[in-house]
């Protein structure tokens, strides 16, 4: 079975810094995507960015880029710059390709930002 | 577009009533899925749909729980008799093909059985 694993259960950051966020997932696939969503106090549960499994490139959005390290089955998220809206929980996910659509999330990182 | 909806945002019921609570997706989406979010569990898939027709429901806890969609652009989950343990927030969420299935989410229901 999927499993995804975030080992940081809180994180910090000062506000302009970087925080790098943990995910490691263990898969016998090799077709996949992963995710990082963001859940902000609201609740509401926001896509950051995403990364397809056959693609070597490292995805970015903004202030936002991910390591990924398929051999190691690691995912980390960098966010530069670090706003005071970034603070939220993030949630590292994994779906299949093809086949079950269900995304398997990790318990989640509570990233605080400080002025 | 509106995005997914969810009703009611909060639900407050003492244990044995039942309880309902809905999802309207995003029109054009023809997927499914009900999660269910604690604080010892994380975010669990509860059930997802796939044109109006459960796919996989070994997420359901027991019994207690069911799903419907009767139609594209409704579901609902029900609770019955609901216990305190099943204090929640649950959310849905919708994708499509179109959507290279990345799934929206509802804004949630926070769920309280007293």
């Amino acid at each position: 079975a999927q499993t995804v694993t975030q080992s940081q259960p809180e994180m910090s950051v000062q506000e302009a810094e970087t925080v790098t966020l943990s995910c490691t997932y263990d898969t016998s696939e090799s077709d996949y995507y992963l995710f990082w969503y963001k859940q902000p106090p609201s609740r509401q549960m926001i896509l950051v960015i995403r990364q397809e499994a056959y693609k070597q490139q490292n995805a970015t959005e903004n202030r936002f880029s991910v390591n990924f390290q398929k051999a190691a089955k690691s995912f980390s998220l960098k966010i530069s710059d670090s706003q005071l809206g970034d603070a939220a929980m993030y949630f590292c996910a994994y779906r299949i390709q093809g086949g079950s659509e269900k995304l398997v999330f990790g318990k989640g990182t509570k990233l605080t930002v400080n002025p | 577009d509106a995005g997914v909806i969810q009703s009611p945002r909060h639900e407050v019921t003492e244990m044995g009533q039942e309880v309902t609570l809905r999802c309207k997706p995003i029109s054009g989406h023809n997927s499914l899925f009900w999660y269910r979010q604690t604080m010892m569990r994380g975010l669990e898939l509860l059930i997802y749909f796939n044109n109006n027709v459960p796919i996989d429901d070994s997420g359901m806890p027991e019994d207690r729980f069911s799903a419907k969609m009767p139609n594209a652009s409704f579901s609902t989950l029900k609770i019955q008799p609901s216990e305190p343990r099943d204090s929640a927030v649950y959310f849905c969420a919708s994708t499509s093909r179109a959507q290279d299935y990345e799934q929206y989410f509802g804004p949630g229901t926070r769920l309280t059985v007293t």
